[in-house]
Order: C-alpha cells, then structure tokens, then sequence
C-alpha cells in the first residue's frame, strides 16, 4: 500500500498570505496525484489532478506540483474561503486508493 | 449538473448489516465507475470500494473485504454499498463518488461527491 503523509497538520495564515501544503507517497506515484479542498459539513471537492492540473472552476491562485513522491500545493493570496483542509490522493498504485492524512489551513 | 445522493444510513449493532444507496443524476451514470468513500468521525478519508462502468469487476479496500458488496443498477441510475457484519470501526460517513474518467478505470480519483450519510455502529 502506498502510504501518504501531509504536513504540517495544521497551518496558520493570514488572508492575502500564501499557503504551501506538502504531501510525500511512500513510493512513486509518478503525476497520478489529487489534491482536494474539504469545509465543515462539505463534501470533499476536487482542486487538482495530475499533480498541477487545476479542475473545472477552481481558480488559479490554486496550483500544485511535484511528481513521484513529493508533492505540494500553493494557494496564493488566500481568501476568507480557502480555509479548509485539504486532502491528497494517489491513484498510481491501486487499489488500494489512498489519501493523506491532510492538512487544517486556518486563519 | 450531477447530483450524487446517498441513503440508507443510520444506527445500527455490531455484527448486524446495512445496505447504503446513492442515486445518481445529471449524468450518464453507466459510463462511469463509481466509488465509495468513508470519513470516520473527525479524520480523513478512507477510500472503500470501486465498480467499473458495468459492474464487471469490483475492488475492494481490505478493510471491508468479505464483508461489503459493492453493486449498481445502471437501469436505475443507483450505487449500492451492502454492509454486513458491521463493526464498531465501520462508524463513518459514506460517500459516494463519481470517477473522473469515463469508461475504462486506469488511474481512478474523484470529481464529484454526494454528501453523505452517517453509518454509526453501535450496541
């Protein structure tokens, strides 16, 4: 099983800062990665696929990178709304399908 | 647009069984694998089960494997998660989750959720 670790558990920002998430697989998972935004009481959303490619609707000051087994997301100028936990995902190496332990950004 | 909306939650006793449901809409449900997803009380997520487009093959994560079955009726646009010998670990919220490509299954992830419905295991 690929076993995936965020860090830091939690992080502090203040809006108009940027925010870097990391996110390590145990194993190569090449770009097959996904990183999703997830608010009290929401269902997850997806913000990012392939390792930097943003889904429909996100906006741009979200972006990741990375590829085999260090990854990060960058949330630029962060909004009122972006504060969340996040949550990667790979699906290089499946099944099974496994996520991060994710990563509290708050204010 | 899709609407994902999952039923069937509720309490229930350890060793007894549950069957959750997500029906599915704004899409052409039987062209698309479909996942189940768990989030227990206050941590992450937990990938469950997966069915391709037509139910040729499922998979399972190992913790429910034995025990849940993963199904679908594409004639009623409807997922399925049968649960059977529930234990206290089960506790979680279901989702179900559509996956992002049509048809064939090679690198699955999610691009659109239900909200979900809570499962509590308990005597």
């Amino acid at each position: 099983e690929t076993v995936m670790t965020q860090s830091p558990d939690t992080l502090s920002v203040s809006p108009g800062e940027r925010a870097t998430l990391s996110c390590r697989a145990s194993q190569s998972v090449s770009s097959n990665l996904a990183w999703y935004q997830q608010k009290p009481g929401q269902a997850p959303r997806l913000l990012i696929y392939g390792a930097s490619t943003r889904a429909t609707g996100i906006p741009a000051r979200f972006s990741g990178s990375g590829s085999g087994t260090e990854f990060t997301l960058t949330i630029n100028s962060l909004q009122s709304e972006d504060f969340a936990v996040y949550y990667c995902q790979q699906y290089s190496n499946w099944p099974p399908l496994t996520f991060g332990g994710g990563t509290k950004v708050e204010i | 647009q899709v609407q994902l909306v999952e039923s069937g939650g509720g309490v229930v006793q350890p060793g007894r069984s549950l069957r959750l449901s997500c029906a599915a809409s704004g899409l052409t449900f039987s062209t698309y694998a479909m996942h189940w997803v768990r989030q227990t009380p206050g941590k992450g997520l937990e990938w469950v089960a997966l069915i391709p487009y037509d139910g040729s093959s499922k998979f399972y994560a190992d913790s429910v494997r034995g025990r849940f079955t993963i199904s679908r009726d594409n004639s009623k646009n409807t997922l399925y998660l049968q649960m059977n010998s529930l234990r206290a670990e089960d506790t979680a919220v279901y989702y179900c989750a559509r996956d992002a490509e049509q048809w064939m299954v090679v690198a699955p992830y999610f691009d659109h959720w239900g909200q979900g419905t809570l499962v509590t295991v308990s005597s």
